[in-house]
């Protein structure tokens, strides 16, 4: 099962930033935050991702709350190609690996 | 420019056929992901293999479903029997054991009809 729970969609205009919340209220302490993006029906695409600290990349940045059990994936000015599903994963370790699993993320248009 | 490739990209084909669907990781790493991704159910994983071993396949349906990876650079999925609830895409991705993100590669779509 799921163990993130996000908005099923969003709206955003282009040139803004695009604030996507995510809740993953029972992470373990070792559990990685990651987040995917998948664009029309191509493979997810790997954006970021982040255990305690906040991230930044160049294409986006992660904001972890201090408890963990929430975060904020920020796309800070969206453009139009930023219009994708956007997962937020918890990836959960198994004995000598690790998993994604997938939830139903979150759809986010961005508007011209 | 490494990418995990699929093979077939499409693929219709009659209930009861086998289908079998490969995919080549990128070179070097040794954790394999199989995927499906339906409107109703979302992305499902299936199974995963760490150095080729499978270590879970407890999302396949057991009964039609088979995954193998005969060697570092090709994993495949089989399903025998097809039936037409099997239409979905289905996701290949690769990563380093303990490494920070998956690759995923285009995916096969398949229509059992």
């Amino acid at each position: 099962d799921a163990k993130t729970t996000q908005p099923p969609s969003m709206d955003c205009a282009e040139g803004r930033a695009a604030n996507l919340p995510c809740n993953h209220s029972t992470i373990s302490g070792n559990e990685y935050v990651y987040w995917y993006r998948q664009i029309h029906s191509q493979g997810p695409q790997y954006i970021i991702h982040g255990l305690k600290n906040n991230e930044t990349n160049e294409m986006a940045s992660l904001i972890i709350t201090e408890d963990r059990k929430s975060s904020t994936l920020i796309l800070p000015h969206a453009t139009l190609r930023d219009t994708a599903v956007y997962y937020c994963i918890v990836r959960v370790a198994s004995p000598g690996t690790y998993k994604y699993i997938f939830g139903t993320g979150t759809r986010l248009k961005v508007l011209a | 420019d490494a990418r995990v490739t699929q093979t077939p990209r499409h693929k219709v084909t009659e209930m009861g056929q086998e289908v079998t669907m490969r995919c080549q990781p990128i070179l070097g790493h040794n954790t394999v992901f199989w995927y499906r991704q339906t409107m109703m159910q979302g992305l499902e994983l299936l199974a995963y293999f760490r150095n080729r071993a499978p270590l879970d396949d407890s999302g396949m349906p057991k009964d039609r479903f088979s995954a193998e990876m005969p060697d570092a650079t090709l994993a495949t999925l089989k399903i025998q029997p097809s039936e037409p609830r099997d239409s979905a895409v289905y996701f290949c991705a690769s990563g380093f054991e303990g490494g920070t993100e998956a690759f995923f590669g285009q995916g096969t779509r398949l229509t059992v009809v």
